[in-house]
């Protein structure tokens, strides 16, 4: 199916572990991100991509790793998860520098 | 740093009962304000750009309008299906990263 997909959709893991989310879109759009969403925060950026092999950090990246080996991959890894990575987490891909994001369903990551 | 704040945190309308949505932002040169719609357990939904001043966009019940400083988006009778949250996003001349308000959760009631 062509689109952006986030995996998995739920998650549940234990506070030190280290998980990784996975980001996929299939049109090969040069940018990606990755956002979480907070009740009274919003959509904060957590590292972003304008192409495979560059990355930048983003207004919350600590405690987060991303790698970008290919276009159309953007895995985003949380190395020792905390509490307070609690989250859901949101994927997006642009075409070029000033198009709109098409957003994933997201990832629902809890950590107890 | 770019600033996006947008209000009401929440809306409840009746249905037909029209009313606007409020984006004020700082932003050290305007690229692109983005408007999205989000529906509970979905990502963000684009709806509109605007770019320069005076701008206007309409969708449906939607129009979206901007200024220097703050961008509205106008709910023309809306219908229960406008129920969402609306979120406001700013995009820096000298980069492309987006950054967003924390949203207007509408509830529209039949």
């Amino acid at each position: 199916d062509a689109g952006i997909t986030q995996s998995p959709r739920y998650k549940i893991t234990e506070t030190g572990r280290q998980v990784t989310l996975m980001c996929h879109q299939t049109w090969s759009h040069s940018y990606m991100f990755w956002y979480r969403q907070d009740l009274g925060h919003g959509l904060r950026l957590i590292y972003y991509s304008a192409a495979a092999d560059i990355t930048d950090k983003g207004e919350v990246p600590d405690g987060y790793v991303v790698s970008r080996s290919k276009t159309e991959n953007f895995p985003l890894t949380l190395e020792s998860a905390t509490r307070s990575q609690t989250s859901v987490y949101f994927c997006a891909c642009a075409g070029t520098s000033n198009s709109p994001l098409h957003f994933g369903n997201g990832t629902r990551l809890t950590v107890t | 740093e770019d600033q996006v704040t947008q209000s009401p945190e929440a809306l409840r309308l009746q249905e037909g009962e029209s009313s606007s949505l409020n984006c004020s932002y700082t932003v050290s040169g305007l690229r692109g304000l983005f408007w999205y719609r989000q529906d509970p357990g979905k990502g963000p939904e684009f709806l509109f750009t605007l770019y320069s001043a005076g701008e206007e966009k309409e969708k449906e019940r939607l129009k979206a309008t901007l200024t220097k400083k703050e961008s509205f988006l106008h709910i023309t009778a809306p219908k229960p299906e406008d129920s969402a949250t609306y979120l406001c996003a700013v995009q820096p001349m000298d980069d492309y990263k987006l950054s967003f308000g924390a949203g207007t959760t509408v509830t529209v009631r039949a």
